[in-house]
């Protein structure tokens, strides 16, 4: 497709579970992103994947979040041992070097 | 510690009216300044951006002026309509791999 895929799109999940969430970039942006937004809250930071170089994984909030990704293709968050503070818009974005990002529709995780 | 500061949650603004967006930001190493909007359960999607060689750019009824003395930007929407209703989130990027980083958002309604 041309834009920023993502799913599943709305993700319900029991408090301890683990949860993966995919992100398919658009083809040739060699910088990848993954935000989250909580309810009332901006848009906060997680993790910035940018070619063959080491992630960035500053923005990540416990050891319980990692994410792969192999090249320029797909990347999955995965979220271990979920806890209801977790619930969030999870928004992955895909940017080629110096120009803007694109976002996808975002993953909406729900812990319950 | 936040990086990218959009101090007012909300701005009310009367259709037809200018809508005057803020965002200030502290790394004076930011390069690269870029606007968002986003509607309700859809992801962010680019408006306009600017680099720091200038201190305008204007597409349509958008405009973005940069201040780099005062690290300060803003976006000018004229004249405003219902549609414009939305969080505008203001970003911001360092030359080389670094995460663009986002403020939180700043809820536009336009009122008919």
């Amino acid at each position: 497709g041309a834009g920023v895929s993502q799913s599943p799109s709305n993700k319900v999940t029991e408090k301890g579970k683990d949860v993966e969430l995919r992100c398919d970039p658009i083809s040739g942006h060699t910088a990848l992103y993954w935000y989250r937004q909580r309810l009332g809250q901006g848009l906060e930071f997680l993790i910035y994947f940018q070619g063959n170089s080491a992630p960035d994984k500053s923005g990540l909030p416990s050891d319980r979040f990692s994410a792969e990704r192999t090249g320029e293709s797909v990347s999955t968050l995965t979220i271990q041992r979920t806890q209801q503070e977790d619930s969030a818009v999870y928004l992955c974005a895909s940017r080629i070097w110096g120009g803007e990002a694109f976002f996808g529709q975002g993953t909406r995780l729900t812990v319950v | 510690d936040q990086q990218v500061k959009q101090n007012s949650p909300s701005l009310s603004v009367q259709e037809g009216r200018i809508s005057i967006l803020n965002c200030d930001y502290t790394n004076s190493m930011f390069d690269y300044f870029l606007w968002y909007k986003k509607y309700p359960a859809e992801g962010p999607t680019f408006l306009i951006s600017i680099s720091s060689i200038k201190d305008k750019n204007e597409d349509g009824r958008f405009t973005v002026f940069l201040n780099k003395s005062a690290k300060h930007l803003s976006l000018h929407i004229v004249p405003s309509q219902p549609g414009d209703s939305a969080v505008y989130f203001c970003a911001a990027s360092a030359p080389g791999n670094t995460p663009l980083v986002f403020g939180k958002g700043t809820r536009l309604s336009v009122i008919a």
